[in-house]
C-alpha cells in the first residue's frame, strides 16, 4: 500500500532552516509528484508547492519561492522540503502527499515545525 | 491566484441527514476540483477528485457535482465517522489553492 513516511518533529529559532524528509513507499516514486501543504494549528490548508519526482521540475507558492526548495532524491524514494529564515508565523504542520496531477491521493501523517526563540 | 470560497464555515447535523457543502471559484477552473477531509489532529484524506470521481476506498455516500465555478459535496446520509471538517482544491492552475473549510458537527 501507498506509505508517505514523514521526519519527526521540529523545534527551531527564528531565522534558522528546517529540512523535512517524506519516504515514500508501496508504488513506483517517479511516476508521481510530491505536493506540499501546511497547516497553522486551529487554521486551514495552505499549498506550498509541488515537485516532479522523476524530473525534479518544482513550481513554488509566490509567498514562499525566496525561501522555500523541494528536492527528491529517487535512489531512496524521498522527498524533502526545505524552508529557510524561519519566522514565527511558519509554526506549522508541513504535510506531504502524492499528486497524481487530478489531486492528491495520498497523504503523510504530518511533521510539526515550531519556530521559537 | 484562483481563490476558493467554501459555505456554510460549519454546519451542524444529524446522524442521517443530508448534508451539502458549497465551493465556488472566483474564476472557472472546469471540473478540477478535488474533495479533502480532515478530523482533528489527523492528516487530510482525500475524499473526491475531478469534481466526482470517488478516491478509492470512499464510500458512495459521498458525491461531488458541479463545472466551472460552482460545486458542491453531498454526504448522503451523515454517519458518525463523518463529523470533520471538509475543503476543496482546485487543480486548474498554480497555486492549487484550497478553501477555508467547512466544519461539521454534531447537532
Amino acid at each position: 500500500q501507498v506509505q508517505l513516511v514523514q521526519s519527526g518533529a521540529e523545534v527551531k529559532k527564528p531565522g534558522a532552516s528546517v529540512k523535512v524528509s517524506c519516504k515514500a513507499s508501496g508504488y513506483s516514486f517517479t511516476n508521481y509528484g510530491i505536493t506540499w501543504v501546511r497547516q497553522v494549528p486551529g487554521q486551514g490548508l495552505e499549498w506550498m508547492g509541488w515537485i516532479s519526482a522523476s524530473y525534479g521540475h518544482t513550481i513554488y507558492a509566490q509567498n514562499l519561492q525566496d525561501r522555500l526548495t523541494l528536492t527528491t532524491d529517487t535512489s531512496t524514494s524521498t522527498a524533502y522540503m526545505e524552508l529557510r529564515s524561519l519566522r514565527s508565523d511558519d509554526t506549522a504542520v508541513y504535510y506531504c502527499a502524492r499528486d497524481r496531477g487530478t489531486s492528491v491521493d495520498s497523504w503523510g501523517r504530518g511533521t510539526l515545525v515550531t519556530v521559537s526563540s | 491566484d484562483i481563490q476558493m470560497t467554501q459555505s456554510p464555515s460549519s454546519l451542524s447535523a444529524s446522524v442521517g441527514d443530508r448534508v451539502t457543502i458549497t465551493c465556488r471559484a472566483s474564476q472557472g477552473i472546469s471540473n478540477w476540483l478535488a474533495w479533502y477531509q480532515q478530523k482533528p489532529e489527523k492528516a487530510p484524506k482525500s475524499l473526491i477528485y475531478a469534481t466526482s470521481s470517488l478516491q478509492s476506498g470512499v464510500p458512495s455516500r459521498f458525491s461531488g457535482s458541479g463545472s466551472g465555478t460552482d460545486f458542491t459535496l453531498t454526504i448522503s446520509s451523515l454517519q458518525p465517522e463523518d463529523f470533520a471538517t471538509y475543503y476543496c482544491q482546485q487543480y486548474n492552475s498554480y497555486p492549487r489553492t484550497f478553501g477555508g473549510g467547512t466544519k461539521v458537527e454534531i447537532k
